[in-house]
């Protein structure tokens, strides 16, 4: 099956930095999101991004699908930031969500 | 807008009992996924239903089963309880099967004791 990988694992941020964290997926995919697991453990939808490049806010995504990867930049970090950040796409396999290990990110203020 | 629910909240079971989580899809969504999220770890799929019919499996134990309604709305049964079930339950769902993008519910976390 497809594997994805992210990094980095972790990351510290001072407040006001800016961030880029990367996905590698092993195969094509048909699609790709990006979610935020706060600290309560909601999963928040940020893109839904197969290809091309999104923006909202302070962060974007931009996915290269031929290429086999997807950058997520959080600019100008706040503490609400802080959290775990997860790629997951879907392969060839039906719609299921094959998720990465997610880099959980701490922003200090 | 309304977004995808999911009752109850918190869950805490002995070994050995049964639970049943229950998901309200986003309106319009036919499409129904779960998902197990263990500590430390990322989501892994369950299973689906796209109108009402299982679409996908994944690493369901057998103590486990789900059903799509006619209404849409989702129950996960789980039997015979294990510690090591206790983990966080999301329901996500989305308009078609497929690629399309999956919104998720707040998560029933389940602790067995």
């Amino acid at each position: 099956g497809i594997q994805v990988e992210q990094s980095p694992p972790d990351l510290i941020l001072q407040e006001g930095a800016n961030s880029t964290l990367r996905c590698n997926f092993s195969d094509s995919v048909n699609n790709l999101q990006w979610f935020h697991q706060n600290p309560w453990g909601q999963l928040i939808n940020l893109f839904y991004i197969p290809s091309g490049t999104k923006q909202n806010g302070r962060l974007s995504a931009t996915t290269v699908a031929t290429e086999r990867y997807s950058l997520l930049y959080i600019s100008s970090s706040q503490t609400t930031d802080s959290g775990v950040y997860f790629c997951a796409v879907y392969g060839n396999q039906g719609g299921k969500l094959i998720f990465g290990q997610g880099t959980e990110l701490s922003v200090k203020p | 807008a309304a977004g995808v629910i999911q009752s109850p909240r918190h869950l805490i079971k002995e070994k050995r009992e049964t639970a049943t989580l229950k998901c309200y899809p986003i309106p319009r969504h036919d499409t129904v996924y779960w998902y197990q999220q263990g500590p430390g770890q990322d989501p892994q799929f369950l299973i689906s239903f796209y109108e009402k019919m299982q679409s996908d499996k994944g690493s369901i134990p057998d103590r486990f089963s789900a059903q799509q309604f006619s209404d849409y709305h989702s129950e996960l049964n789980m039997s015979s309880l294990e510690l090591g079930d206790s983990a966080l339950y999301f329901c996500a769902s989305s308009h078609r099967a497929g690629a399309y993008e999956q919104y998720f519910g707040p998560g029933t976390r389940l602790t067995v004791t």
